[in-house]
């Protein structure tokens, strides 16, 4: 079992539905957490970071950390069609050691 | 300011050949890591350095092999290329490693082995 899990989708949504991307996680150690965004052919970008438990809002963006649950989540209100991608949960455990991605999940927004 | 830059953007290989990766960093960066991107595995940890030292290394064989050079530069080297290690190498900086804020990747490099 990995240490991460995601769900990997696609999820298919019309524009300006709410959309929330989901992961959940064994390790207990971990004390940070992001989410990345990738498109086609290019490298994962940071979008949210969070630390330790607790919510956190940017635009249309919101992140929440459920350490309890070992499960977090990532809210994208009023979706357009360039959220289109695939997005990457990621942690970092407490002796700051590499990230440990999620497998991704597909997201498509039609407009 | 300038991202990470990765260069090559496209490799193609031959089984059994090596192959060398380059990664520069942000400015100012000192942390450099290298990650694996297939579709089976996912993003996986190769390893990861710090003032020229390696920090932390993933569950790779040893024909994996990087190093950092004092300004920040970091090279990756495979030997003995498999037909499993045709993936996408990308490399990540940070101003300091462990903190899940600072990691900017590059756009990686696509290595093809045939």
């Amino acid at each position: 079992q990995k240490e991460v899990e995601q769900d990997p989708g696609p999820l298919s949504v019309p524009e300006g539905a709410i959309v929330s991307l989901n992961c959940t996680y064994s390790n207990s150690a971990f004390q940070y957490f992001m989410w990345y965004r990738q498109y086609s052919r290019k490298g994962p970008e940071l979008l949210m970071y969070t630390y330790s438990s607790g919510n956190k809002e940017d635009g249309r963006f919101t992140a929440q950390v459920d350490k309890s649950s070992k499960y977090i989540s990532l809210f994208i209100r009023d979706s357009q069609p360039s959220d289109s991608a695939t997005y990457l949960c990621a942690m970092i455990n407490n002796a700051g050691n590499m990230l440990t991605f999620g497998g991704g999940t597909r997201l498509m927004v039609k407009p | 300011k300038a991202g990470v830059t990765q260069t090559p953007r496209y490799l193609i290989k031959t089984r059994g050949q090596q192959v060398t990766l380059s990664c520069s960093p942000i400015s100012g960066h000192r942390s450099v890591s290298w990650y694996q991107q297939t579709p089976g595995q996912g993003l996986q940890f190769l390893f990861e350095y710090f003032s020229e030292t390696q920090r932390n290394k993933g569950n790779f064989p040893g024909r994996f092999s990087g190093r950092q050079f004092s300004n920040s530069r970091s090279e990756m080297n495979v030997s003995t290329l498999e037909l499993g290690d045709s993936a996408l190498y990308l490399c990540a900086s940070s101003f300091l490693p462990g903190t899940g804020d600072g990691y900017t990747f590059g756009s990686g490099t696509r290595l093809t082995v045939v």
